[in-house]
């Protein structure tokens, strides 16, 4: 079974800060992907990434794929109480049928 | 717009019971999953369905069976439901096999057995 390890678990930081969530694992992904999930909803597809060294932006949100596809990296620059959720990083296997997903990050932002 | 329906946000179950989670996706997709999430350790596969009659394990079947009869509903199964099956399921489903699919959820079922 392949292993996500997301850190950190528990993020609280004041509006405007920056911070970056980090997604590791020991296994390659043929394509990892980032949800983010509210309180009494599933989780919402932010982004995939598909090459190694891939970087993806997203308004605020910078998105980077390893260059060996074993781990990845959400950046957000000035946060907002808006970004507040459940950030979950998710990496497809090498047959493309299963999802396995890391552990996530619960980030608040106070405004 | 895309939808996943479950048919229960909230469901208290006693020990021993047998429950049926139910979940509908209006986008005619192929694939259905069944994940249980638990605080800490992410979303966990339980089952999934690539057809109609056709499942396949995944990472934590034990205790679970499902059920696709129609390519739009897929039901996950506890036949004797236990304290340790207390969670959050959340059914989702993709259109193909492309590895870089979106998987499209829904709002969760949060089972509490008792």
């Amino acid at each position: 079974t392949q292993l996500l390890e997301q850190s950190p678990q528990f993020l609280s930081i004041q509006e405007g800060e920056n911070l970056t969530v980090y997604c590791n694992s020991s296994s390659v992904f043929s394509s990892l992907q980032w949800y983010r999930q509210e309180p009494g909803e599933g989780p919402v597809l932010l982004v995939t990434v598909v090459t190694g060294g891939e970087v993806k932006k997203l308004k605020r949100l910078t998105f980077q794929f390893g260059d060996a596809r074993k781990d990845s990296s959400l950046h957000i620059t000035a946060a907002q109480p808006g970004d507040t959720g459940l950030y979950l990083c998710a990496g497809y296997n090498n047959a493309g049928n299963m999802l396995t997903f890391g552990g996530g990050t619960r980030l608040m932002v106070k405004p | 717009d895309v939808k996943v329906t479950q048919s229960s946000r909230y469901l208290v179950k006693r020990t021993g019971e047998k429950v049926f989670l139910e979940c509908v996706q209006d986008m005619d997709h192929e694939n259905m999953f069944w994940y249980r999430q638990d605080p800490g350790l992410g979303l966990r596969l339980i089952y999934f369905s690539y057809d109609v009659k056709m499942k396949e394990k995944g990472d934590i079947p034990e205790g679970y069976s499902v059920s696709r009869e129609k390519k739009e509903r897929f039901s996950l199964i506890l036949e004797s439901a236990s304290t340790n099956q207390t969670s959050m399921y959340l059914c989702a489903s993709s259109s193909g096999r492309e590895g870089t699919d979106t998987q499209y959820f829904g709002p969760g079922t949060r089972l509490t057995v008792l």
